[in-house]
């Protein structure tokens, strides 16, 4: 069970718009930034988005990240195929004093 | 550019330790903490701890607050080092470390990753 929760999958056509949610609590999203990370199979997570919503060099535009309260989101638009990856939601915790994950989503693209 | 290079993957027995290190180049290691995470087969991240390049602070996971967890560092070869004791068929997964910034920033710069096969 993770601290984050995360639909376990969500998956849209090519050119569409997803959205995947992230729900905290005060300990962790409620006081501290949201963290998304793109997965790919075989390779390193890579980092998508720091500080709720912005996005490190060489990320593109498609990509974009909110937080309201304790709860954050990453939308994808104008998906692509090679946007089929996992998509982790992180944080840190002040309780737990550590970082939490989120369960990870599985986008697939129709 | 920055990068974290990890030692090659280890298969174990059950009950024996594995030490995992993580070679940093491109960046000042004292400055940044490095974090591990790990991924066992068909689940999702778990972070494990996080360790002071500078000081040689570190914090865990509470899972692994009982001492099976050790994280230490040569400054002198810009390296750190993973240790999981008594190891269990459960701690199966990969490895990573991790360079992790603040709070706002994350961890932002990962390494390949390291199989550990008990």
């Amino acid at each position: 069970q993770s601290v984050l929760t995360q639909p376990p999958s969500v998956s849209g056509a090519p050119r569409q718009r997803v959205t995947i949610s992230c729900s905290g609590s005060s300990s962790n999203i409620g006081n501290n930034a949201a963290i998304w990370y793109q997965h790919l199979p075989g390779e390193p997570p890579k980092l998508l988005i720091h500080y709720d919503e912005l996005r490190p060099s060489g990320v593109s535009d498609r990509f974009s990240g909110s937080k309201s309260g304790t709860s954050a989101s990453l939308a994808i638009s104008g998906l692509q195929s090679e946007d089929e990856a996992d998509y982790y939601c992180a944080a840190w915790d002040d309780s737990l004093n550590g970082w939490v994950f989120g369960g990870g989503t599985k986008l697939t693209v129709l | 550019q920055v990068q974290l290079v990890q030692s090659g993957n280890e298969v174990k027995k059950p009950g024996a330790s594995v030490k995992v290190s993580c070679k940093t180049s491109g960046y000042t290691f004292t400055y940044y903490d490095i974090n591990w995470v790990r991924q066992a087969p068909g689940q999702g991240l778990e972070w494990m701890g996080w360790m002071n390049p500078n000081t040689g602070n570190t914090g865990c996971a509470q899972k692994f607050q009982q001492g099976r967890l050790i994280m230490t560092r040569d400054t002198s070869i810009n390296t750190a080092y993973m240790e999981l004791s008594s190891l269990r068929s459960e701690d199966t997964a990969v490895y990573y470390c991790v360079r992790g910034r603040d709070y706002y920033n994350g961890m932002d710069v990962w390494g390949q990753g390291t199989t550990v096969t008990v």
